[in-house]
């Protein structure tokens, strides 16, 4: 059990939007920030989204990211095959005095 | 461009401590830009932190693992390392190397550490 919850799975068709949620506590995404990552099958995690909703230099801006209050949302427009991955969102938690990351969303192109 | 290799053995058995280094380079352990994380992934399930350190050799380590875990940084070699001690089934997992500037930003290639007799 993720202490940030995540959808398992998502999917949408190609050039299409889809938003993944991330839902926390104020001890989590409520008082810190948030940030997203890619793992292409087979592959390490890339980040996507830093400090709520910057985009590494080299990540194109179809992927964007939000926040209000406890929750976070990672958007991506335009959506190509090769987008299937999986997302995690992560924080810090202050009560926990750990980094946590969701369970991560699967998302599918179809 | 700061890059990441893991490094260790891919077999270790119950109750012993498993070790792995991460070797970093195109960047300096000691330049005090980053913290220097260790993340682990179970086959099939999802992320989890383990720790990290500062060049300064302060720590923290996440709670569920920190009776059993030590990051270690060797500024002469420019790697970190990771023990965990008491493995069991349940630590069979690809560990990842990572930067971390609040957030994680640049990864290493992970390595799959199976946990068996």
């Amino acid at each position: 059990q993720s202490v940030l919850t995540q959808p398992p799975s998502v999917s949408a068709a190609p050039g299409q939007k889809v938003t993944i949620s991330c839902s926390g506590s104020s001890s989590n995404i409520g008082n810190n920030y948030v940030s997203w990552y890619q793992q292409l099958p087979g592959t390490a995690p890339k980040l996507l989204i830093y400090d709520n909703n910057k985009r590494p230099s080299g990540i194109p801006d179809r992927f964007s990211g939000s926040k209000s209050g406890t929750s976070a949302t990672l958007g991506i427009t335009g959506l190509q095959t090769g987008d299937e991955a999986d997302y995690y969102c992560g924080t810090w938690d202050s009560s926990l005095s750990s980094w946590v990351f969701g369970g991560g969303t699967k998302l599918t192109v179809l | 461009q700061v890059q990441l290799q893991e490094s260790g053995p891919g077999l270790v058995k119950p109750s012993e401590t498993l070790s792995l280094t991460c070797t970093v380079s195109g960047g300096s352990v000691s330049s005090g830009s980053y913290y220097w994380s260790w993340i682990r992934q179970p086959p099939g399930k999802g992320l989890e932190w383990i720790g990290y350190i500062y060049y300064s050799g302060s720590t923290n380590y996440n709670p569920s693992l920190k009776s059993r875990v030590t990051i270690s940084v060797d500024t002469s070699k420019n790697q970190f390392s990771l023990k965990l001690s008491s493995v069991t089934a349940a630590d069979t997992a690809v560990y990842y190397c990572a930067t971390s500037r609040g957030y994680f930003d640049l990864w290493g290639r992970g390595t799959l550490v199976t946990v068996s007799s």
